[in-house]
């Protein structure tokens, strides 16, 4: 059983700023890794699917990279819209979303 | 394009079965895999199955016991059983469509809105 951990598990950030989130998967993954954001109250949204592709009318700003067990979520310059909870999820076995990252206004 | 929406009881009883469905609208449910998923309260999100349009199903295994999915083609529909809930199946329980691409890589594109179902005596 594949285990996901995130890190941090929240972090406080201004509007322009570059911002990181790590996934770590237990074991590898190969790029079978999706992140999604959510906000309160709503469903989760696709960012980024296959470790790195952007998926259809995400901005730009969003990217992932990573393979194996270690992957990243950058978010080039931190939006008002984007303060949200982030969670990554492989696909490789038994789907499985890691415990997300919360996102808030410093 | 496609929307989903889960509709159900919203309360329960410990014991009870929770039953719910996903309406499909956009697409044909016929050309996808389709997946159910939950959130506690203030919780991370728990992968419960998937299922295709032949009725073929997978489901998670610590879940696989009590879950059944089922889909019905001709009404675009597919549904959730989890059978004997407990006030731990408390959740927000969302219905989502999975894409595919070969290699084996998929993810959930479109997801509901969620429903919130409460387990309570």
């Amino acid at each position: 059983d594949i285990q996901m951990t995130q890190s941090p598990s929240s972090l406080s950030a201004s509007v322009g700023d570059r911002v990181t989130i790590s996934c770590r998967a237990s074991q590898s993954v190969a790029s079978h890794l999706n992140w999604y954001q959510q906000k309160p109250g709503k469903a989760p949204k696709l960012l980024i699917y296959s470790a790195s592709s952007l998926q259809s009318g995400v901005p730009s700003r969003f990217s992932g990279s990573g393979s194996g067990t270690d992957f990243t979520l950058t978010i080039s310059s931190l939006q008002p819209e984007d303060f949200a909870t982030y969670y990554c999820q492989q696909s490789y076995t038994t789907p499985r979303f890691g415990p997300g990252t919360k996102v808030d206004i410093k | 394009q496609v929307q989903l929406l889960e509709s159900g009881p919203g309360l329960l009883k410990p014991s009870e079965t929770l039953s719910l469905t996903c309406t499909v609208s956009g697409v044909s449910i016929s050309s996808y895999y389709w997946s159910w998923i939950r959130q506690p309260p203030g919780r991370g999100l728990e992968w419960l199955g998937y299922i295709f349009y032949t009725g073929s199903a997978d489901y998670n295994p610590s879940l696989k016991s009590r879950v059944t999915i089922s889909i019905d083609t001709s009404k675009n529909k597919f549904s959730l059983r989890l059978s004997s809930v407990t006030a731990a199946d408390t959740a927000v329980y969302y219905c989502a469509r999975v894409k595919q691409q070969l290699g084996g890589y998929n993810w959930f594109d479109t997801w509901g809105q969620g429903t919130l179902v409460a387990v309570s005596s």
